[in-house]
């Protein structure tokens, strides 16, 4: 069963504009993390936030929010005012307690273009 | 800081020929992983390594994979023989055992491998 779920393999959003990027996830695990990763056509994977399942808040990096639901297993990427240079694949990735500090599972990645 | 260093960028080789992959990870890094990505099967993590010690290779493909790990600061992937579709982007990645559920992986900037 696929553990980490993008169901959007492309999106397009204006410039400026705000786009949320969808995940969902699947663990019996109580204590995991979620991570997202962007990965231009440079073809690098940059990190870009992480939220742990205990944090209380949704985490936020500049323009980058994670709107984390765990009732519903879903860990969406916020990006507000898109920029040109936000053109790229955004990959979420999910680490179980077991593997703390490793094995990170990746989902199928979401393609954002972003229009001028 | 350097980060993860990788070479080749770019491998063309023919089909039989042995590959050698190989990655430099972050210094003072616990941990560091292997992964390769193609369109069909996204990014697939292939090994890890500990502190040098194979942790997980469940995800080499055949017994034509084959990943080293001799000091805390040099890694190989080797293929042999190579075969078409082992084309793909093989990432090197790394990582400091540190807050265990959040730590970050670093990622190099990949080989991009064509068998022909």
């Amino acid at each position: 069963a696929q553990k980490i779920t993008q169901t959007q393999p492309g999106m397009f959003v204006q410039e400026k504009e705000a786009v949320t990027l969808d995940c969902t996830y699947d663990t019996s695990d109580p204590s995991y993390g979620l991570f997202w990763y962007k990965q231009p056509s440079s073809g690098e994977m940059i990190f870009l936030i992480y939220q742990g399942s205990y944090d209380q808040q949704n985490a936020t990096e500049g323009r980058y929010s994670l709107n984390f639901q765990k009732a519903r297993k879903s860990a969406n990427l916020v990006i507000s005012a898109s920029q040109l240079g936000d053109s790229a694949m955004y990959f979420c990735a999910m680490r179980e307690a077991v593997y703390q500090g490793g094995k990170l599972i990746f989902g199928q990645g979401t393609e954002l273009s972003v229009k001028p | 800081d350097a980060g993860v260093i990788q070479s080749p960028r770019h491998e063309v080789t023919e089909m039989g020929q042995e590959v050698t992959l190989r990655c430099k990870p972050i210094s003072g890094h616990d941990y560091l992983f292997w992964y390769r990505q193609t369109m069909m099967r996204g990014l697939e993590l292939l090994i890890y390594f500990n502190n040098n010690v194979p942790i997980d290779d469940s995800g080499m493909p055949e017994d034509r994979f084959s990943a080293k790990m001799p000091n805390a600061s040099f890694s190989t992937l080797k293929i042999q023989p190579s075969e078409p579709r082992d084309s793909a982007v093989y990432f090197c990645a790394s990582s400091l055992l540190w807050r265990g559920l959040a730590d970050t992986q670093y990622f190099g900037p990949g080989t991009r491998l064509t068998v022909l």
